[in-house]
């Protein structure tokens, strides 16, 4: 069965930091890969996706993953955070089905 | 910007009683999703519904639940005979397309607690 593991709970970072998040899928097939951000009392927002192409996946606010097909990996980066992107972090795939299989979620929480 | 919109965004009910949670999703979209996230666990999809019908739904989708859309913009999930475990966070979502990589727009949740 389908599956996306995230493997940090809560990280905590200090501004400036650079950022990575891992994510791990389990699926053999054709995978669509997804980032979704939560801030704090918002929705759910769509951060970058992989649908085919170039593996490296520019995003918004200057986020960007990489899909490593060999590794199953999505990992989400960015180089420098700020205080802005404490949030909550999915990882999500989409396989020949429509509906998302979602990861637990990483907690971000940058420290000023 | 377009967006959807969930009403309530809590909902407090007894064991046993039905709920119907609501959904208004982006206008031009044609598909609609259900999913759900138990305090602490993963946000799991529940169903989808497409052309006025369910395209796709999970397991934890079974007689419980029943989804409509009663006219034009509202997207309706009812929980029948609710239970302690049924409290989670509710969120929609809508897609213009069901391609591989058409982004689904969610929106805020439902938090509906069963006492």
């Amino acid at each position: 069965a389908q599956s996306v593991s995230q493997h940090n709970h809560h990280v905590i970072l200090s501004e400036a930091a650079s950022l990575e998040l891992g994510c791990n899928y389990s699926y053999g097939g054709t995978v669509n890969l997804f980032w979704y951000v939560q801030y704090p009392g918002q929705h759910l927002q769509l951060l970058l996706k992989y649908f085919s192409g170039d593996p490296l996946v520019k995003g918004i606010k200057g986020f960007e993953a990489e899909f490593i097909k060999s590794k199953f990996s999505f990992n989400l980066r960015k180089p420098s955070v700020q205080w802005s992107d404490t949030a909550e972090y999915f990882c999500a795939a989409k396989t020949g089905a429509n509906n998302l299989f979602f990861g637990t979620g990483t907690r971000l929480t940058v420290i000023p | 910007e377009p967006e959807v919109t969930q009403t309530p965004s809590h909902q407090v009910t007894q064991m046993g009683q039905e709920v119907i949670l609501r959904c208004v999703p982006i206008s031009n979209h044609l598909y609609f999703y259900w999913y759900r996230q138990i305090l602490g666990q993963k946000v799991e999809f529940l169903v989808s519904f497409y052309n006025n019908e369910i395209s796709e739904k999970s397991e934890i989708f079974d007689d419980q639940f029943s989804v409509e859309r009663p006219d034009g913009s509202n997207f309706t999930l009812k929980i029948r005979s609710t239970k302690l475990e049924d409290s989670a966070m509710y969120f929609c979502a809508s897609s213009e397309t069901g391609q591989g990589g058409n982004e689904q727009f969610f929106g805020p949740g439902t938090r509906l607690t069963v006492l």
